[in-house]
């Protein structure tokens, strides 16, 4: 079945660009999602790419896929301390449809001042 | 006009109680999902309700049982609690292409 894996945690400086990896196994996968879930709060889609697509840029978000080694990386430029949160990387072959969405064990993003 | 909304956002209860909680989306999707969070975060799906019939019941024990009255909304049912049924429930729907799922914010049971 699907496995979508992430590292658990990353401790940045506020100011510096934070880079959060992920890897999944299904070479059939056609979406992939960056989901940001903050305390006690639900799931906010952060930006989603394409698998035809390698780059997307959506202001200080920038998401890089490479298909052919199945890894995807958010990059947050200039990290803020209201980017502290869980992120959770996310892959689908059917555009987010009745199949729902393979979710990572997501990654603690924290914030040194 | 909240998106995506869940009730009760906080449930304690006992062992071997039977409760609900609600879900409607106001977006106009097609398809509904529960989803469960545990103590580490981690999310596994549960149900997806589309068109008012169940796509995927991902060996959720029978205990817990969906009910779509219409497709705005999706409640979710469960009978006999037990202590491992603790964990934030989230609701989300989806439109059949690429948009991804959107979240309520979470039910979270707790059962003592």
């Amino acid at each position: 079945g699907e496995d979508v894996e992430q590292s658990l945690f990353l401790s940045v400086r506020e100011g510096d660009s934070s880079v959060i990896n992920c890897t999944y196994t299904d070479s059939s996968s056609t979406y992939l999602y960056w989901y940001k879930q903050e305390p006690g709060a639900g799931l906010q889609l952060l930006t989603y790419i394409f698998s035809n697509m390698d780059m997307k840029q959506d202001q200080r978000l920038t998401v890089l896929l490479n298909k052919k080694d199945k890894h995807l990386s958010l990059r947050i430029a200039d990290t803020q301390t209201g980017d502290s949160a869980i992120y959770f990387c996310a892959e689908t072959y059917s555009g987010g449809g009745a199949d729902g969405l393979t979710f990572g064990k997501g990654t603690h993003l924290i914030i040194q001042p | 006009d909240t998106a995506v909304s869940q009730t009760p956002k906080y449930l304690v209860t006992q062992m071997g109680n039977d409760k609900s909680i609600k879900c409607e989306q106001n977006l106009g999707h097609d398809t509904m999902y529960w989803y469960k969070q545990d103590s580490k975060k981690f999310l596994k799906i549960m149900f997806s309700y589309n068109n008012k019939e169940l796509i995927i019941n991902e060996t959720v024990p029978n205990r817990f049982s969906p009910k779509s009255p219409d497709k705005a909304h999706l409640n979710l049912h469960i009978n006999s609690l037990e202590l491992g049924d603790s964990a934030v429930y989230f609701c989300a729907s989806s439109q059949q292409r690429a948009g991804g799922l959107f979240f309520g914010e979470g039910s979270r049971l707790t059962v003592l």
